[in-house]
């Protein structure tokens, strides 16, 4: 089975754009979770969807918003990007929002604004 | 607010040895918490979970055990080999009533030497 697959992989982008990620879970899951990880530093909570709402986010500005389909897969949307936006963005997935569940991530999408 | 620490950032040690990485976090109403292994650039690969109200998860030379009243888990890697060179990332889950999203630490970088 595939796993979390997440698009481009790479991307460069000039300041001031716009930039569009892009995740799908792994078979069976309902559950994505957008992730931003800055060089040396830990992963960061963006945004939870499930069943294709909403069901949390992190302390990120209004520049960054997110939707999920009725495949259950997603689009991480960025605008006006900052050069400080450069990071690796990490999608994961997992069955359920409960707590209990697993989860499986991505292989991100390195995006650099230059 | 969640803050999960791992200390040291970085660890060097020769082919063989058993090593223990240490997590600590803040607030001990956590529903889980899962080990990641992070090769340079790339995803996150999950190692254990380990629900709350277990003691220990093994997989392989893998185990980490949870102390959640004192807000520790560790991973121990018995007989490191260089292929474990990688950055070991521990992460939270809060407790029902919150969005399943996971807090992270920075991670443990580290290196096993031939």
């Amino acid at each position: 089975d595939a796993g979390v697959t997440q698009s481009p992989t790479h991307l460069i982008k000039t300041r001031g754009q716009h930039v569009t990620l892009r995740c799908s879970p792994i078979s069976g899951h309902k559950s994505v979770s957008w992730y931003q990880q800055v060089l040396g530093q830990g992963p960061q909570f963006i945004f939870q969807y499930y069943e294709k709402e909403e069901r949390g986010r992190g302390n990120f500005p209004d520049r960054f918003s997110a939707r999920q389909f009725p495949n259950y897969s997603s689009e991480l949307n960025v605008n006006a990007l900052l050069l400080g936006d450069s990071a690796l963005y990490l999608c994961a997935s997992s069955k359920t929002v409960l707590s209990a569940t697993e989860a499986f991530f991505g292989q991100g999408t390195r995006l650099t604004v230059v | 607010k969640q803050e999960v620490t791992q200390i040291p950032a970085a660890l060097s040690v020769p082919e063989g040895e058993n090593l223990v990485l240490n997590c600590s976090f803040t607030d001990s109403a956590i529903y889980n918490l899962q080990w990641f292994r992070q090769d340079p650039g790339k995803g996150l690969t999950s190692l254990l979970l380990i629900q709350s109200s277990q003691r220990e998860q093994t997989s392989g030379r893998l185990n980490a055990s949870l102390d959640k009243s004192s807000g520790r888990s560790t991973l121990y890697i018995a007989a490191s080999q260089p292929g474990d060179s990688a950055t070991y990332l521990c992460a939270v889950k809060l407790s029902a009533g919150a969005n399943s999203k996971l807090t992270f630490g920075k991670g443990i970088t580290l290196s096993v030497r031939p």
